[in-house]
Order: C-alpha cells, then structure tokens, then sequence
C-alpha cells in the first residue's frame, strides 16, 4: 500500500516561514492534498490538488509537489496557524484515500 | 451553505456494532461522494472507506473489510457508516467528509467509545 510519510513536528517563530513535507513514491505523479486541523476541530482543507487554495484560506498557504517530495508552505507564519497538518493522496487506480501520519506546528 | 451534521456520540460494549449518521444540506447528496474517516485521541487521520450517494458504490480500506458497512437514505439526504464487532481499539471520533479524492466539508465528527 502506498504510503506518505511526514516529519512529526515542525517549529517556526512568528513571522517566519513553516515547511512541513510529505514524502511519497513518486507523489509527483499523484494529485496531493493539505488539512490543518486544531485541537477539538474537525480537518480544514487548506490546499487541494497540489497547489490551489479553498475559498477562504489565506494566500499565505501555498503547495507544491514534485518527485518524491510534496511541500505546504505557510508564510508570516502567525499563532493560529499553530495545529496539526495532514497531507493527504487519492490512488485512482486503487480508489482508496491515503493519509500522511500529520505534523504538529508550533510557532515559538 | 454546504453542512454535513452528524449523529451523536454512543458508547458500545466490545462485540456490539454502531451506526454513525451524516445528514447532508446545502447542496445536492447524490452529486457528491462521501467519505469516512476516524482519528482515536492523540493519533492522526485513518481513512475507512468512500461511498457514492448516487450509485450507492463502496470503496472500503482493507483494515475494515468485511466490518463496515456505508449505505445511505437519499430522500433525507443521509448518508450511514456501520461498523460491526467492536474492540477496545475502535474508540475513535468518525469524521463525515464530502468529496472525491478530497474533503472539502466535514462533519462534526463522532464520539464512538467502545468500553466493557
């Protein structure tokens, strides 16, 4: 089965920018999705298919995805943007969704 | 606007099975797949299995084959996740999800807690 892997946690100071990746078998190939949940929440999809943004989320979240290595990147990092970060794949040819193992942000 | 409101929270004994309920509003079921997801506390997202409201077609992760069950009642707009033979291990919020390939909306998720 296909797997994603991501980096347990992430920190970053206020201001700065956070990278938080999400490693796959030529993930490249596949179309790669971001959530940001916080504690109690349920998941908000913050970035889907790769790079493009739902209504309503900051232009500071971008995404891109090549090779073996997918990427959400948040800049100006502010102190809600501190939660977990899920990154997620849909297998076409398996019809089955894929979740990456989730990254806690801190901002310091 | 798009919501998906889920039942509320149960607790089953071990061996026992539970219905999570996600009645749909805003926009049409039947155009839309609806997905399932638990997450147990402290742990991340496991995806548990696809449904299509129209066609009612399943697409369900190995882990769960042969214990879940996703139907769903078009003429309320509701779409259900049954899971059968509980353990202690199957405590876990469920999340609804709409979307194919992605969630754009979620449910509010589901308390299910399995305890003797």
């Amino acid at each position: 089965s296909y797997v994603l892997t991501q980096p347990p946690s992430v920190s970053v100071a206020p201001g700065k920018t956070a990278r938080i990746t999400c490693g796959g078998n030529n993930i490249g190939s596949k179309s790669v999705h971001w959530y940001q949940q916080k504690p109690g929440q349920a998941p908000v999809l913050v970035i889907y298919y790769d790079s493009d943004r739902p209504s309503g989320i900051p232009e500071r979240f971008s995404g891109s995805n090549s090779g073996n290595t997918a990427t959400l990147t948040i800049s100006r990092v502010e102190a809600g943007d501190e939660a977990d970060y899920y990154c997620q794949v849909w297998d076409s040819s398996s019809a089955f969704v894929v979740f990456g193992g989730g990254t806690k942000l801190t901002v310091l | 606007q798009v919501q998906l409101v889920q039942s509320g929270a149960e607790v089953k004994k071990p061996g026992a099975s539970v219905k999570v309920s996600c009645k749909a509003s805003g926009y049409t079921f039947t155009s839309y797949d609806i997905n399932w997801v638990r997450q147990a506390t402290g742990q991340g997202l496991e995806w548990m299995g696809w449904m299509n409201p129209n066609s009612g077609n399943t697409g369900y992760a190995q882990k769960f084959q042969g214990r879940v069950t996703m139907t769903r009642n078009t003429s309320i707009s509701t779409a259900y996740m049954e899971l059968s033979s509980l353990r202690s291990e199957d405590t876990a919020v469920y999340y609804c999800a709409r979307g194919r390939g992605h969630g754009r909306y979620w449910g509010q998720g589901t308390l299910v807690t399995v305890s003797s």
